[in-house]
């Protein structure tokens, strides 16, 4: 079976650095994939890895560790509109380039 | 910054009742999906089509539904006779080879 596993919610201090894990079990990984989902909103593309490693994007960095099925998104520098759902996504080989989404990480970002 | 666009942004029907969702892609994007998303709940993959096919489509895409690309712009999703549990929002996405998928706006589709 694809399993994909995060936390349902965290709480972080507006300029203070947090970190979103996403542990996955899935056969035929080709991919993971990181979106921002506004309440009622599409989700918004933020980060991509196939390969182990860190991926830097400005304020966001996501890291992979395929061995050990792990992912994780570090968001630095918070601001108050990072207030959002952070999705994790797995893509497979060969099923048409279908994303298989976690429940998503309700992040609150506090004064 | 080209985007993909939904309507109608909120469609409300009753149980038993066909609706088509309308998408149009990113012009250039050769690949095209449908997620769904019931409220407080994850996205799921419905189906994805290229080359004006069904790529691959999930245990929800049952005989009820169906895609179409009827012209060079459009992608649509057709429920044939809808439920109460097809209420959600549903998410039409693009892309190219070797890129991510650029999402809509998404339908809400409300079955009373």
């Amino acid at each position: 079976g694809q399993n994909i596993d995060q936390p349902t919610e965290m709480t972080a201090t507006e300029g203070a650095i947090v970190q979103i894990n996403c542990t996955y079990q899935t056969s035929g990984f080709n991919g993971l994939f990181w979106y921002q989902q506004h309440a009622g909103e599409a989700p918004t593309f933020l980060s991509y890895n196939v390969l182990d490693g860190l991926e830097e994007k400005g304020r966001f960095s996501s890291f992979l560790s395929r061995s050990k099925g792990y992912s994780y998104l570090l968001l630095k520098e918070l601001q108050m509109k990072d207030s959002a759902s952070y999705l994790c996504a797995v893509r497979v080989y060969n099923q048409g380039g279908k994303l298989i989404f976690g429940q998503g990480t309700e992040l609150s970002v506090k004064p | 910054e080209p985007e993909v666009t939904q309507t109608p942004s909120h469609q409300v029907t009753q149980m038993g009742q066909e609706v088509i969702l309308r998408c149009v892609p990113i012009s250039n994007h050769l690949y095209f999906y449908w997620y769904r998303q019931i409220l407080g709940q994850k996205v799921e993959f419905l189906v994805s089509f290229y080359n004006n096919e069904i790529s691959e489509k999930s245990e929800i895409f049952d005989d009820q539904f169906s895609v179409e690309r009827p012209d060079g712009s459009n992608f649509t999703l057709k429920i044939r006779s809808t439920k109460l549990e097809d209420s959600a929002m549903y998410f039409c996405a693009s892309k190219v080879e070797g890129t991510e998928q650029y999402f809509g706006p998404g339908t809400r589709l409300t079955v009373t």
